[in-house]
């Protein structure tokens, strides 16, 4: 049972580089989200997806980009990474709408630091 | 503002002993609210998830307990384990947005 699977798992990138964080959900969730999580925070809701062609931002978008090609992939981009974006940056899915009391399926992460 | 307030940051508590994670949340209207474990290089990992109506939940030998009126919640571990040690989040929805905790972190020794 694959899940949510997160590659790279670490990165390091140099100021001004671009990267994607690749995801990938085994479950057929129509629901995908990206997530970073930094040291004493909760963790804020980067973009979201409800579906194959759909994607919206959440709390944290700028710098950000993402797209939703198959239901399986919901790849995130960095296209100038900047030192504020080191942190760890979780995938999650679920069946239906995360807010519903549907429980998320989180990836393990890819942890990124910005040099 | 939506907030969630988690205490205590951390403990640490001796194997087979108890202990109890307090929320409290300000999020309004109220949907749900869950509690996650999340071991050290993981993702966060779904114990309980409970709605307006449900006071009590458990998992095993966790225990999630819900005071909607005071707005206030507590995760109970019973009997603690080495493997209890992690981070316990909890996450308070009001159905259209999901706020989080920073965090209690666990430590259990032997």
């Amino acid at each position: 049972n694959a899940g949510v699977t997160q590659t790279p798992k670490f990165r390091i990138l140099k100021i001004g580089q671009s990267m994607t964080l690749q995801c990938a959900q085994d479950m057929n969730h129509n629901y995908m989200y990206w997530y970073r999580q930094d040291p004493g925070m909760g963790l804020k809701l980067i973009y979201y997806s409800v579906g194959a062609g759909i994607t919206d931002k959440g709390e944290v978008p700028n710098g950000y980009n993402v797209s939703r090609s198959t239901t399986e992939d919901f790849p995130l981009r960095l296209e100038l990474a900047a030192p504020s974006q080191t942190s760890v940056y979780f995938c999650a899915s679920s069946y239906s709408r995360q807010e519903t009391g549907q429980p998320q399926h989180f990836g393990d992460g890819t942890r990124l630091s910005i040099l | 503002k939506n907030q969630v307030e988690q205490s205590p940051q951390s403990l640490i508590i001796l194997e087979g002993k108890n202990c109890t994670l307090q929320c409290n949340y300000t999020v309004s209207p109220f949907s749900n609210l869950r509690w996650y474990k999340q071991d050290t290089g993981r993702g966060p990992v779904s114990l309980t998830i409970m709605t307006f109506s449900e006071n009590t939940k458990s998992n095993g030998r966790y225990t999630a307990t819900l005071d909607a009126d005071t707005k206030q919640s507590s995760l109970h571990i019973t009997a603690s384990q080495l493997s209890d040690s992690a981070s316990y989040i909890c996450v308070v929805s009001n159905d259209y947005k999901l706020s989080f905790g920073a965090g209690t972190t666990v430590t259990v020794r032997a």
